[in-house]
């Protein structure tokens, strides 16, 4: 079955460094999104790119986070800095415009932000 | 049904009874509707989906109900098993429709299936 691989699987670093999610999306799917989990707010949509161009990032605070697709195979998202509050579960997931069988989601990466 | 606050719903059911658990969505103009099924450190697996101008749709052991005059979305699954303990989300698809599908989670109810 094709994946959507994420690395690292988890992170801990410090408060204030940079951290840098990535994710491979399952190749030919033209969408791509960013979600973070925590148990107080759930599944949040962070931000999502259609074609390898950003649509919609307005779920994402904008003076610490980034996210970005250099190329077809590879979305990233990045933190500087990070905060304590950063801590969740980031997830990414891959489909194909016009298509209505839903998203495939990548196992994650749990963040831990000390 | 959906959680308000911290507390995740949970449902307990016996090995080989059926589950129903249900959803209350947000938005009038939501036209598109999937069923996510999130193992314990995993992603959301897609189960099933629904569209706004259907009210019932079939997969294997799951059946998605949709009335859409009370925003309610519902999951049955059949002979409910131990492999299906989980938390299962509803989503809704709100905006224009066609192929911009961006989806909105609900937080999610906790399957426990006792043997």
């Amino acid at each position: 079955d094709a994946r959507v691989t994420q690395t690292p699987r988890d992170k801990v670093t410090e408060m204030g460094q940079e951290v840098t999610m990535r994710c491979q999306p399952i190749l030919g799917h033209n969408t791509v999104f960013w979600y973070r989990q925590t148990m107080m707010q759930g599944l949040e949509l962070l931000a999502y790119f259609r074609n390898r161009a950003p649509l919609d990032d307005s779920g994402m605070p904008k003076d610490r986070f980034s996210a970005e697709m250099p190329d077809a195979t590879l979305a990233t998202l990045k933190i500087q800095p990070s905060e304590p509050r950063d801590s969740a579960v980031y997830f990414c997931a891959s489909g194909l415009s016009g298509k209505s069988s839903g998203y495939t989601f990548g196992s994650g990466t749990r963040l831990t932000v000390v | 049904g959906e959680s308000v606050g911290l507390h995740l719903p949970t449902l307990s059911v016996q090995e080989g009874d059926n589950s129903i658990i249900n959803c209350a969505y947000s938005n009038s103009a939501s036209d598109y509707f999937i069923w996510y099924k999130q193992e314990s450190g995993k992603g959301p697996q897609f189960i099933i989906d629904i569209r706004s101008n259907m009210d019932k749709r079939q997969g294997q052991r799951v059946t998605v109900l949709l009335n859409k005059t009370v925003k309610h979305l519902s999951l049955q699954i059949a002979a409910t098993q131990p492999g299906d303990s989980a938390v299962y989300f509803c989503a809704e698809n709100i905006g224009s429709g066609g192929s911009n599908y961006k989806l909105t989670f609900g937080k999610g109810t906790l399957l426990t299936v006792n043997p």
